[in-house]
């Protein structure tokens, strides 16, 4: 199963655009990549998730490149309420049901 | 609206005592988790079933058990609890058609916070 390694945290200031790099090197060929964000004393919710270059929806973007060993979630404009825990995920849906989260990337935005 | 409801949010056990923690989804999902999460750790999975009465084991199954009798619950059993099971435990359900178009998105329950004593 793939890995995945992201930072272990990140600052911004309301209002910028906030990209987080996750890397999978050893994403196999049915590998989707999921992103989840988790506030505190919840559980993690679906952000998005893609396959291969770029799939954008209400909330944020997924970049992918070509060869598939990172990805990029972008948040535009992000506001005090997107300080959360980000987590991406490797695997699911067309592969292995074992989804593992790994520490994920704990984002505080500033005033 | 979609929903995975965990039997209970806090409790506080014994060193020693069994504990069950029941998870109950009514999406009629296929796939059930229980993961754990600890500060500094993020999720880590415990057990999980893709099918009633199927199980397989996560990253860390060491002390525990899960049981899925029927397809909407899945319970998460601990022997014999103790101090170092103290955690948040999060359960989960997606089947592979699950969520916005198709993307077998995990549905998480609000989490239980147990506290082994």
């Amino acid at each position: 199963l793939a890995k995945t390694t992201q930072p272990i945290s990140m600052d911004s200031y309301e209002g910028q655009e906030v990209n987080i790099t996750c890397s999978h090197n050893n994403i196999a060929t049915n590998d989707y990549i999921t992103w989840y964000q988790q506030f505190p004393s919840q559980g993690p919710r679906f952000i998005i998730q893609g396959y291969k270059t770029k799939v954008t929806n209400e909330v944020a973007s997924l970049f992918i490149p070509a060869d598939r060993k990172s990805s990029t979630l972008s948040l535009p404009r992000v506001s005090l309420s997107d300080t959360a825990v980000y987590y991406c995920l490797v695997g699911g849906t067309l592969s292995s049901y074992k989804l593992i989260f790994g520490s994920g990337t704990r984002l505080l935005v500033r005033p | 609206d979609v929903k995975v409801t965990q039997s209970s949010r806090y409790l506080v056990k014994r060193t020693g005592e069994k504990v069950f923690l029941e998870c109950v989804q009514d999406m009629d999902h296929e796939n059930m988790f229980w993961y754990r999460q600890d500060p500094g750790l993020g999720l880590r999975l415990i057990y999980f079933s893709y099918d009633v009465k199927m199980k397989e084991k996560g990253d860390i199954p060491e002390g525990y058990s899960v049981s899925r009798e029927k397809k909407e619950r899945f319970s998460l059993i601990l022997e014999s609890a103790s101090t170092n099971q103290t955690s948040m435990y999060l359960c989960a359900s997606s089947s592979l058609t699950s969520g916005r178009d198709g993307t077998g998105e995990l549905f998480f329950g609000e989490g239980s916070r147990l506290t082994v004593l």
